[in-house]
């Protein structure tokens, strides 16, 4: 299958610092990626959806002054968690979507807020 | 908007027997289920898909079964290993919304051996 890559793969910051995670589709071009935030112990829950060349389309309830994401190539997308807080932390998880139904997940990235 | 339902949220079963998910979705319009496998800390995997002019797909030990008119897809796997010990997500692409994948609260599969 196609492969997605995420950068960092862990990062530790501290409170009210900004964190930007990098989502690369590396053997095809995407004009649409996904961004998902997962909890311990829970789903996988959207974010935001992330189109080349134009702006994110955020879910319902998510902040999209605190989540920047930016979409500047057909193979990177990059998610900036901006003055992040303790309850920030989680597993950030990307997609790339392929074609109509076919999306490559990322392997993620761990962030933890001190 | 669509919401998918799954259960149950944990599942034990001895090797060798079989293990059933469900889920249900409430999108008439939802035309594509896909089941994904997560081990601890790591990207979810595609492990079979199902759309929905399809009542039902296997391949080898895994199975998907769908019933449009009850709006449920069922995941089915027989001979369980305990390698098969993961969490289960079920999920649903709605219709005309760009892709976007609505999942399942999951169901933590464990297989003792």
């Amino acid at each position: 299958g196609a492969v997605v890559s995420q950068h960092p793969s862990r990062v530790i910051c501290k409170s009210g610092t900004s964190v930007k995670i990098e989502c690369r589709s590396l053997d095809f071009q995407a004009t649409t990626m996904f961004w998902y935030r997962q909890f311990p112990k829970q789903s996988l829950m959207l974010m935001a959806t992330s189109n080349e060349g134009s702006k994110a389309t955020y879910e319902q309830g998510v902040e999209k002054d605190k989540f920047l994401i930016n979409h500047a190539s057909l193979t990177l997308s990059t998610l900036t968690v901006t003055s992040a807080h303790p309850e920030d932390s989680s597993f950030y998880i990307c997609s790339a979507r392929l074609a109509e139904e076919t999306q490559y997940f990322g392997p993620g990235t761990r962030l933890l807020v001190l | 908007g669509e919401n998918v339902e799954q259960h149950p949220s944990t599942l034990s079963v001895q090797e060798g027997d079989s293990a059933v998910i469900k889920c249900t979705y409430s999108d008439s319009a939802s035309n594509y289920f896909p089941w994904y496998k997560q081990e601890l800390g790591k990207r979810p995997q595609l492990i079979i898909d199902i759309r929905s002019n399809v009542g039902e797909k296997k391949d080898q030990r895994i199975a998907v079964t769908l019933n449009k008119t009850a709006k449920h897809f069922s995941l089915h796997i027989t001979e369980t290993q305990p390698e098969d010990s993961a969490v289960y997500f079920c999920a649903a692409i709605p219709l005309g919304q760009g892709g976007k994948l609505i999942f399942g609260q999951g169901t933590e599969l464990s297989v003792k051996p």
